[in-house]
């Protein structure tokens, strides 16, 4: 059921600043790593994705840093706007697995 | 890119009854379809995964004679909770994968479909 007085870790960030969000993953097989997007009351939206192959890719904005030594990801967005204020969600996918799990999510809140 | 949407986008219904959700991929044939479900301020939990033509697997937990899945065809499958409870209201989303666009494996999701059962 519903869980009373949780709360999303919360980032607050000021228009124009820089974000950084992080994630731990413990699943050490896990060779696919995916960053969404998740605004209030819509289903996830893609941002970037990374490979275990790669340790940082780079899209329009965004950045995904890949640490598997301390199975650590991030994501970094760039020249942060109010349109990116929404829950971030770290997902990971093992080699032979469609299975997607998430993370426990981020709330990005952007201050004009 | 590709869409997946859900139908209805909110429901509420009284305890007791069955509530039917659909999910479609409207311009690519969708093998696998998933669907979570997600509380307030919480993460998606994967329920089930099911693949055309045959039936779900579910996750450890979750009931399949409650959460009936049906994949009957490349483009619908749909989520039936039978008997809903309050403790059911939740939002539905699905997601599904196919071959479209360039990696076939990624997962397209739908607008999430929030149940509220009184």
């Amino acid at each position: 059921g519903e869980s009373v007085g949780l709360h999303l870790p919360t980032l607050s960030v000021q228009e124009g600043d820089n974000s950084i969000i992080n994630c731990a993953y413990s699943n050490s097989a896990s060779d696919y790593f995916i960053w969404y997007k998740q605004e209030s009351g819509k289903g996830p939206q893609f941002i970037i994705d990374i490979r275990s192959n790669m340790d940082k890719r780079q899209g329009q904005r965004v950045t995904v840093l890949l640490n598997k030594t301390v199975k650590h990801l991030s994501l970094q967005i760039a020249a942060t706007q109010p349109g990116d204020s929404a829950v971030y969600f770290c997902a990971e996918r093992s080699y032979g697995n469609n299975r997607l799990a998430f993370g426990k999510g981020n709330q990005v809140v952007v201050i004009p | 890119g590709a869409v997946v949407s859900q139908h209805p986008s909110w429901v509420i219904c009284k305890s007791g009854t069955s509530v039917k959700i659909e999910c479609r991929s409207l311009d690519f044939q969708a093998t696998t379809m998933f669907w979570y479900r997600q509380f307030p301020k919480q993460s998606l939990m994967l329920m089930a995964t099911s693949n055309e033509g045959s039936k779900a697997t579910y996750e450890q937990g979750v009931e399949k004679d409650k959460f009936l899945i049906n994949h009957a065809s490349l483009t619908l499958s749909t989520l039936t909770v039978t008997s809903a409870h309050p403790e059911d209201s939740s939002f539905y989303i699905c997601s599904a994968t196919g071959l479209a666009g360039d990696d076939e494996d990624e997962q397209f999701f739908g607008p999430g479909t929030r149940l509220t059962v009184l």
